[in-house]
């Protein structure tokens, strides 16, 4: 059971345009949500994260969005640079469940120069 | 600051052997995770240690198991290795509130043959 889905896998963007990927969580209960990018061979980096309680977050390039009546998070890259291609994992936090933390499958974002 | 350190790096196991697997977390973090990662699966979370207990748990069979040390430096072992338990498998530590982003370590690439 796939709490956490990114439906598109992959994603290209011309460099300087917008990127938006795309999450959809199904648990109610998930209150806090994260981004991370991953490169190959690497772990992934934490980016950015929005409590339940607001719904966008911006951070330089990054802004997340979250719209809880669709249970639907994006996140946002403007303008998108090549050193961004990598791959984005949504994840979502269940607080009264000592933190577990779920992740979606990631989204392959590719930025042509 | 020295960031989540895993051992070793690769490691190749022949099927039915087991495997143990290191992970020293970030200094003053007591909370340390685990996580597979295999293609299309996204990462999957095995297990979550804060203060040597184990807080929460994934869905995986009881060939998985992990500890964690009085100095929060954690281990995983895998028992009768099989093909598909052929992943990276990522640590993340966290000073263990909710809201703190997780680092993660490189990983552990465990190829099955």
């Amino acid at each position: 059971d796939q709490q956490v889905k990114q439906n598109s896998p992959s994603l290209s963007v011309q460099e300087g345009r917008i990127s938006i990927l795309n999450c959809d969580y199904t648990n109610s209960m998930f209150d806090y949500f994260l981004w991370y990018k991953k490169y190959p061979a690497e772990g992934p980096t934490f980016l950015i994260s929005i409590s339940s309680i607001k719904d966008k977050n911006e951070d330089g390039r990054f802004t997340v969005f979250l719209n809880k009546s669709a249970k639907h998070l994006s996140l946002h890259i403007v303008p998108s640079q090549p050193g961004d291609s990598a791959v984005y994992f949504c994840a979502a936090i269940d607080s009264g469940g000592y933190q577990k933390v779920t992740f979606g499958t990631g989204t392959k974002l590719q930025v042509i120069p | 600051k020295a960031g989540v350190t895993q051992t070793p790096r690769y490691l190749i196991k022949t099927r039915g052997q087991q495997v143990t697997l290191s992970c020293s977390p970030i200094s003053g973090h007591r909370s340390v995770s685990w996580y597979q990662q295999t293609p299309g699966q996204g990462l999957q979370f095995l297990f979550e240690y804060f203060s040597e207990t184990q807080r929460n748990k994934g869905n995986f069979p009881g060939r998985f198991s992990g500890r964690q040390f009085s100095n929060s430096r954690s281990e995983m072992n895998v028992s009768t290795l099989e093909l598909g338990d052929s992943a990276l498998y990522l640590c993340a530590s966290s000073p263990g509130g909710v809201g703190y982003g997780y680092t993660f370590g490189s990983g552990t690439r465990l190829t099955v043959v």
